[in-house]
């Protein structure tokens, strides 16, 4: 089945630092890839769609400028926090949908945990 | 996009069926509804999608009514692994859009 993967696991590092995550789909092509923060015991919330190719899509209220999404092929998206701080410290998922397969479900990675200090 | 809502929470004991109703009431001709399932620290997992009338699959069904307006997610015999949140999300996934998720809900399972 498709699975998409997320990398790294888990960030810790200093405020100021620029931290790269990597969302992939392994075993299908997807033309659009979308990023979710989630904070603690709350839900998702979308933050930017990803398009292969052009510009990411980004939700009202998300920098564009602080979070950075490159998705340069059809397997990989990256979402790049500059100059993260404590208050971006949150729980980062990435999801991607196989549309050459007609109606599929989209498929989430296994999230990436990023801690400020 | 439509909007869901599910009861925030729920309790079961192992064994027993649980049903978790999600209310769409502006679900558009062209969405599918699907659940997926969180546990801690990890992405969604996905549990099952449908149109109309009822899917079933290994792990689950869903029911939906004729006018689509609301959508039951049904698990056989929970078990303590179960304990998670369950999301019912409304999307049109023929067109790839976006999904918006709702509150959730809280899925506990005791002995």
């Amino acid at each position: 089945g498709a699975v998409v993967s997320q990398h790294p696991s888990r960030v810790i590092c200093k405020s100021g630092t620029s931290v790269k995550i990597e969302c992939r789909s392994l075993d299908f092509q997807a033309t659009t890839m979308f990023w979710y923060r989630q904070f603690p015991k709350q839900s998702l919330m979308l933050m930017a769609t990803s398009n292969e190719g052009s510009k990411a899509t980004y939700e009202q209220g998300v920098e564009k400028d602080k979070f950075l999404i490159n998705h340069a092929s059809l397997t990989l998206s990256t979402l790049t926090v500059t100059s993260a701080h404590p208050e971006d410290s949150s729980f980062y998922i990435c999801s991607a949908r196989d549309y050459q397969k007609g109606n599929q479900p989209q498929h989430f990675g296994d999230g990436t945990r990023l801690s400020i200090l | 996009l439509a909007k869901t809502t599910q009861p925030i929470s729920m309790d079961s004991y192992e064994g027993q069926e649980v049903n978790i109703t999600c209310s769409h009431n502006n679900i558009a001709t062209n969405d599918y509804i699907t659940w997926y399932q969180q546990f801690p620290s990890q992405g969604p997992r996905f549990i099952i999608q449908g149109y109309k009338t009822k899917v079933t699959n290994e792990v689950a069904s869903l029911f939906i009514p004729a006018d689509r307006k609301s959508s039951t997610l049904s698990l056989p015999r929970v078990s303590l692994s179960d304990t998670a949140v369950y999301y019912c999300l409304v999307g049109d996934e023929g067109g790839g859009n976006k999904l918006t998720f709702g509150t959730g809900t809280q899925l506990k399972v005791e002995l």
